[in-house]
């Protein structure tokens, strides 16, 4: 099974307004870190938001936010606002944190990746 | 600010050359990774570093080696480039601290095209 599922290839969005990017996740640990990047064209990946399991309020940085849903395994990111600028690839990713093993350090998982089109 | 940078943004090679691609951090991370990705199959790991000298293979190894002899500076190498290795390589390092907490930042990437 897949650990963390886009299941939306493209949105669209009027420009100023709000967009919801969804992502679920699979995991059986109890400590796990959840993350967006934003790919723009040039195809550097940026990183925008991080969400920690045990974290009790939503992540939220600028026009970023996080609805971090834990019983549903679900970390969805809102962009508020929406600019031009905002046009990318957007990418969830996983990083579970329950074995220390240093041959398994760091290793984080992707989704495919969300396209998102603001249109003017 | 995270720094981390790769030798080339774009790269040409002919089947069968010897390929080097090289990421440098400038955070002292102790973590360094190579992806590719390409499109409808997502970033694939390829190998990562967690020290000098250490090097764990990823999801997708194969025809591929890497090499860490200084901490800043992770270098992937294609022995003998083939034409199903053309991609986007992305270059990312992490502090190595903090377990799940821990967030890798990403090189501007290197498109390699083996012709």
């Amino acid at each position: 099974a897949q650990k963390i599922t886009q299941t939306q290839p493209g949105m669209f969005v009027q420009e100023k307004e709000a967009v919801t990017l969804d992502c679920t996740y699979d995991t059986s640990d109890q400590s796990y870190g959840l993350f967006w990047y934003k790919q723009p064209s040039s195809g550097e990946m940026i990183f925008l938001i991080y969400q920690g399991s045990y974290d009790e309020q939503n992540a939220t940085e600028g026009r970023y936010s996080l609805n971090f849903q834990k019983a549903r395994k679900s970390a969805n990111l809102v962009i508020s606002a929406s600019q031009l600028g905002d046009s990318a690839m957007y990418f969830c990713a996983m990083r579970e944190g329950d074995s220390n093993d240093d041959t398994n350090a760091g290793k984080s998982t992707f989704g495919d990746g969300t396209t998102l089109t603001v249109k003017p | 600010d995270v720094k981390v940078t790769q030798s080339s943004r774009y790269l040409v090679k002919r089947t069968g050359e010897k390929v080097f691609l090289e990421c440098v951090q400038d955070m002292d991370h102790e973590n360094m990774f190579w992806y590719r990705q390409d499109p409808g199959l997502g970033l694939r790991l390829i190998y990562f570093s967690y020290d000098v000298k250490m090097k764990e293979k990823g999801d997708i190894p194969e025809g591929y080696s890497v090499s860490r002899e200084k901490k800043e500076r992770f270098s992937l190498i294609l022995e003998s480039a083939s034409t199903n290795q053309t991609s986007m390589y992305l270059c990312a390092s992490s502090t190595g601290q903090g377990g799940f907490t821990d967030t890798q930042y990403f090189g501007p990437g290197t498109r390699l095209t083996v012709l």
